[in-house]
């Protein structure tokens, strides 16, 4: 079965300091799919990103990039001059087919 | 659009006891979802639904049935509650595993 390791448990950082949440997958498969959520304090899961195996570009969407690194299994994110609005836990997951896992989650917390 | 809709929000039940958690989505998708998530491992899929009238285990499906009879409606029922199935349960729902998922608000379960 597929894996997702989000080794940073937590990450503290202070607003306007960049920080990039790993995630490394493992999967037997060609066809894959990658996603990132967020979870804010209130609890909702909040979709970010969907990027599918054979698509290795880089994405940017104002604060956010994503860099999807097939040769280290990695998908990470970083997110740049953080704001105290981006404190939540941040999943990644795997998709395979019927299938999607999540990673345990990274809890970020931006200090004023 | 409701999107997808969980009910209960809270529940407390007694050791033994069992009982259905509702969900249901009105975006027409084949795809549906439960997971639960606990402290310090993430999301982790129960059973899955790629349509109506299939259903299939995902990672921790052990103590937990689920039907589909119609697209709109996936319930997960506990069927002798445990303290380890004390749990926040998220339902989700979309196009197909490869698509961005739709969550639920939760259900937060307590189990005495």
């Amino acid at each position: 079965a597929q894996k997702v390791t989000q080794a940073q448990t937590e990450i503290s950082v202070v607003e306007k300091e960049d920080v990039t949440l790993d995630c490394v997958y493992e999967t037997r498969d060609t066809t894959y799919y990658l996603f990132w959520y967020k979870q804010p304090p209130s609890g909702e899961l909040v979709f970010l990103i969907r990027r599918n195996s054979f698509d290795e570009q880089n994405e940017i969407s104002g604060r956010y990039s994503w860099n999807f690194q097939k040769s280290t299994s990695s998908f990470n994110f970083t997110i740049t001059a953080s704001q105290v609005v981006d404190s939540a836990v941040y999943f990644c997951a795997l998709s395979e087919v019927d299938d999607m896992r999540f990673g345990a989650g990274t809890r970020l917390t931006v200090k004023p | 659009n409701a999107g997808v809709t969980q009910t209960p929000k809270f529940q407390v039940l007694k050791t033994g006891q069992s009982m259905t958690l509702q969900c249901a989505q009105d975006m027409n998708h084949e795809y549906m979802s439960w997971y639960r998530q606990d402290p310090g491992m993430g999301l982790r899929l129960i059973h899955y639904s790629v349509g109506a009238g299939i259903t299939d285990q995902g990672e921790v499906p052990n103590g937990y049935n689920v039907s589909r009879s119609t697209t709109e409606d996936f319930p997960l029922r506990l069927l002798s509650a445990a303290p380890s199935q004390t749990s926040v349960y998220f339902c989700a729902s979309g196009a197909g595993t490869y698509n961005e998922q739709f969550f639920g608000p939760g259900t937060r379960l307590t189990v005495l």
